[in-house]
This record gives structure tokens, sequence and C-alpha cells, in this order.
């Protein structure tokens, strides 16, 4: 099973600022890593797919970069709505997995 | 509009069975893998079984081989999870989301809560 590692697992950051979010596995994924939005109460909305395409819908303030075992989301300004728990989740291997989440909250 | 509506949670004793059903619209569900991924009080998400589009494929997490079925109707545009010989530690909010390799769009999940 490939592990997944976020970090760190909270930000706290004020609106406007820049965002960097990790996301690191056990062994090589390729570029097959997607990254995941939750907020409270909600079901998770997918953000990135395959490292760096945007899903239907996605600012373009979201942006995603990596292969192998290292990858990054980047929320470039952050709004109001973006503060909220951030997975990551590979496809590269059976059984998927999850990261445990980065948690970015208001400064 | 894609929907997927999550049924048949409840509180269940452990050692007990139950079937949740997941309802699908707006897309072409025979075309699409699907997967079931759930998320215990408080803690982040877990990947739990995925069904090719014709049903021939299912996979697993190990926690829940042999004690968790995942099948689909697709002349009904439904998805299962029976699930057998239930844990505390399956308490969980049980997501149905559509795709194999991502969840591209969720239903809103139904709670399963195994306690005495």
């Amino acid at each position: 099973e490939i592990v997944l590692t976020q970090s760190p697992a909270t930000l706290s950051l004020s609106p406007g600022e820049r965002a960097t979010l990790s996301c690191r596995a056990s062994q090589s994924v390729s570029t097959s890593l997607g990254w995941y939005q939750q907020k409270p109460g909600q079901a998770p909305r997918l953000l990135i797919y395959d490292s760096s395409n945007r899903a239907t819908g996605i600012p373009a303030r979201f942006s995603g970069s990596g292969s192998g075992t290292d990858f990054t989301l980047t929320i470039s300004s952050l709004e109001p709505e973006d503060f909220a728990v951030y997975y990551c989740q590979q496809r590269g291997n059976w059984p998927r997995t999850f990261g445990p989440g980065t948690k970015v909250d208001i400064k | 509009e894609v929907q997927l509506v999550e049924s048949g949670g409840t509180l269940i004793q452990p050692g007990g069975s139950l079937r949740l059903s997941c309802a699908a619209s707006g897309f072409t569900f025979s075309n699409s893998w699907m997967t079931w991924v759930r998320q215990a009080p408080g803690k982040g998400l877990e990947w739990v079984a995925c069904i090719k589009e014709d049903g021939s494929q299912q996979y697993y997490v190990d926690s829940v081989k042999g004690r968790f079925t995942i099948s689909r109707d697709n002349a009904k545009n439904s998805l299962d999870l029976q699930m057998n010989s239930l844990r505390a530690e399956d308490t969980a909010m049980y997501y149905c989301a559509r795709g194999g390799s991502y969840g591209y769009s969720w239903g809103q999940g139904t709670l399963v809560t195994v306690s005495t």
C-alpha cells in the first residue's frame, strides 16, 4: 500500500496570502496524484487530478505540481472560501490511498 | 447535473450486517467506475472499495476484504455496498463517488454507526 504524508498538518494564513501544501508518497506514483478540498459538513471536492490538471470549474488560483514522490498544491491568493481541509490521493496503485490532510485556517 | 444520493446508513450493533445504496443520475452510469470512500467522525478520508463499469473487477482496502462487497446494477443506475461483520471501527460517513481513479463527483454521504 502506498502511504501518503502531508505537511504541514495545519497552515495558518490570512486572506490574500499564498498557500503551499505538500504531499509525499512512500513510493513513486509518477503523476498519478490528485487533490481534494473538504469544508465542514460537506463532501470532498476534486480540485486537481494527475498532479497538475484542474478539475472542471476549479479556479485558476489552484495549481498542482510534482511527480514521483513529491507533490505540491499551491493556492496563489487565498479567498475566504478556501479555508478548509485539503487531501491528496494517489491512483498509481491499488488500493487507492489518501493523505491525512492539511487544514488551512485563518490566521 | 451529476447527482449521487446515498442511503441505508443507521445505528447497528457490532457483528451486524448493513447494505448501503447509491442512486446515480446525470451521467452515463454504465460507463463509469464507481467508488465508496468513508470518513470516521473527525478523521480523514479512507478509500474503501471500487468497481469497474461492468462489475467485472472490484478492489478493496485490506481492512474490509472478506467483509464488504461492492456491487452495481447498471439497469437501475445503482451502486451498493454490502457490509457484514461490522465493527466499531467501521463507524463513519460513507460516500459514493463517480470514478475509479479519482472521485470526480460525490454524494453527501450516509452515516453508519456501529455500537451497542
